[in-house]
C-alpha cells in the first residue's frame, strides 16, 4: 500500500501570508496526486488534481507542485476563508488520503 | 445540479449490519466510477470502496474486505454500501463520491455523508 505524510500536521499563520504545506509519498505516484480543502462539518472540496491542476472555480492563489514522491500545495496570500484542514490524495494506486494539516489562525 | 445524497446510517450494535444508499442525479451516472469514504470522528480520510461503473468490478479496503459490499443500480442511479459485521472502529461519516469514467482517481464531487455509529 501506498502510503501518504503530510507536513505539518498544524500551521498557524496569518491572513495575507504565503503558505506551503508537502505531501509525500511512500513511492512513486507520478502526477497522480490531488489536494482537498475541508472546512468543519462539511464534506472535503477538491482544490488541486493531477498535482498542479486547478479545479474549476478554485481560486488562483492556490497552487500544486511536485511529482515522484514529494508535493507542495501552496496558497500565495491567505484569505480569512482559507483556515480550514487540507488533505492530500494519492491515485496511482487506488486512494490514500494523507492524515491532514490544520491550517490554523495565528 | 450534481448531487449525491447518502442515507441510510444509524446507531447499530457491534456484529449488526446496515445498508448506505447514495441517490445521484445531475450526470450521466452509468459512466462513473463510484466509492464510499469515510471520516472517523476528529479523524482524517480514509478510503473505503470502489465499483466500475458498469458495476463489473469492486474493490475493498482492507480493513472492510469480507465484510463490507459495494453494488450499483444504474437504472436506479444509486450505489450502496452492504456493511456486515460492523466493528466499534466502523464508527465514522460515510462519503459517496464520484471518481472518474475509468482507473483510479480523484474525487470531484462528495455527499453531505451519513453517519453510521457502532455501538452497544
Amino acid at each position: 500500500d501506498i502510503q501518504m505524510t503530510q507536513s505539518p500536521s498544524t500551521l498557524s499563520a496569518s491572513v495575507g501570508d504565503r503558505v506551503t504545506i508537502t505531501c509525500r509519498a511512500s513511492q512513486s505516484i507520478s502526477s497522480w496526486l490531488a489536494w482537498y480543502q475541508q472546512k468543519p462539518g462539511k464534506a472535503p472540496n477538491l482544490l488541486i488534481y493531477r498535482a498542479s491542476n486547478l479545479e474549476s472555480g478554485v481560486p488562483s492563489r492556490f497552487s500544486g507542485s511536485g511529482s515522484g514522491t514529494d508535493f507542495a500545495l501552496t496558497i500565495s496570500s491567505l484569505q480569512p476563508d482559507d483556515f480550514a484542514t487540507y488533505y492530500c490524495q494519492q491515485y496511482n494506486t487506488d486512494a490514500t488520503f494523507g492524515q491532514g494539516t490544520k491550517l490554523e489562525i495565528k | 445540479e450534481l448531487q449525491l445524497v447518502e442515507s441510510g446510517g444509524g446507531l447499530v450494535p457491534p456484529g449488526g449490519s446496515l445498508r448506505l444508499s447514495c441517490a445521484a442525479s445531475g450526470f450521466t451516472f452509468n459512466n462513473y466510477w463510484m466509492h464510499w469514504v469515510r471520516q472517523a470522528p476528529g479523524k482524517g480520510l480514509v478510503w473505503v470502496s470502489r465499483i466500475e461503473s458498469d458495476g463489473s468490478t469492486t474493490f475493498h479496503a482492507d480493513s472492510v474486505k469480507g465484510r463490507f459490499t459495494i453494488s450499483r443500480d444504474n437504472a436506479r442511479n444509486t450505489v450502496y454500501l452492504q456493511m456486515n459485521s460492523l466493528r466499534a472502529e466502523d464508527t465514522a461519516l460515510y462519503y459517496c463520491v464520484r471518481g472518474t469514467m475509468n482507473g483510479a482517481s480523484y474525487f470531484d464531487y462528495w455527499g453531505q455523508g451519513t453517519l453510521v455509529t457502532v455501538s452497544s
